[in-house]
């Protein structure tokens, strides 16, 4: 079956420095989404993926689809404090692990 | 427009006893799921309708059965809960299977001792 590999489990940083998480998948996806779930709350949609090296961004947040539609990555420059929380990947109805991220002011 | 509502948000259970979550949506959607999350392993889908009429098990249905009891409302219900089950639970819709964003209740935190 497909396996689904989400890194960094944690992150820590300062806030200010940049932050990157991966999803990779064992087959070639049709699409991937990504969602955010804040402590104590529950996963939120930010976007969908679904072109061969589509490369999104939202403010701060760039998402990447790889070539091969594989992998992902979101990336968020100048970490903010509001940006705490777990993300998640979704590809195929599964989700990653999360990459639970923690900014100190 | 409320989105999608879960009932209740909190619960203890003793071993042994049953209940029923309940979930509703008002975005008209076709889809509907039943995730649970334990910490550490992010959330595994337990049951899905993907439209109303059908019901499909996800990877991990054992000790759980929903109902898709129409459009709106899709329940989820513990028979004979365990200790195994403590979890959070969370209902989700979207528009269609496979390829539409999911929109998330608040979830219901579920303690069986």
């Amino acid at each position: 079956g497909q396996q689904v590999m989400q890194i960094p489990q944690y992150q820590h940083v300062q806030e200010g420095e940049d932050f990157t998480t991966y999803c990779n998948s064992s087959t070639t996806l049709s699409n991937i989404q990504w969602y955010k779930q804040r402590p104590g709350g529950h996963p939120v949609f930010l976007i969908q993926l679904v072109k061969s090296g589509e490369v999104k961004k939202q403010k701060r947040l760039t998402f990447q689809f790889g070539e091969a539609k594989k992998n992902s990555s979101l990336h968020i420059t100048a970490t903010q404090t509001t940006d705490v929380g777990t993300y998640f990947c979704f590809l195929d109805m599964r989700f990653g692990a999360g990459t639970r991220l923690t900014v100190k002011p | 427009n409320a989105g999608v509502t879960q009932t209740p948000k909190f619960q203890v259970l003793k071993t042994g006893q049953s209940m029923t979550l309940q979930c509703a949506q008002d975005m008209n959607h076709n889809s509907m799921y039943w995730y649970r999350q334990d910490p550490g392993m992010g959330l595994r889908l337990i049951y899905y309708s993907a439209s109303e009429g059908t019901t499909d098990k996800g990877e991990v249905p054992n000790g759980y059965n929903v109902s898709r009891l129409n459009k709106r409302e899709f329940s989820l219900r513990l028979e004979s809960a365990a200790p195994s089950q403590t979890s959070v639970y969370f209902c989700a819709s979207s528009e269609a299977w496979g390829n539409s964003p999911l929109h998330f209740g608040n979830g219901t935190r579920l303690t069986v001792t």
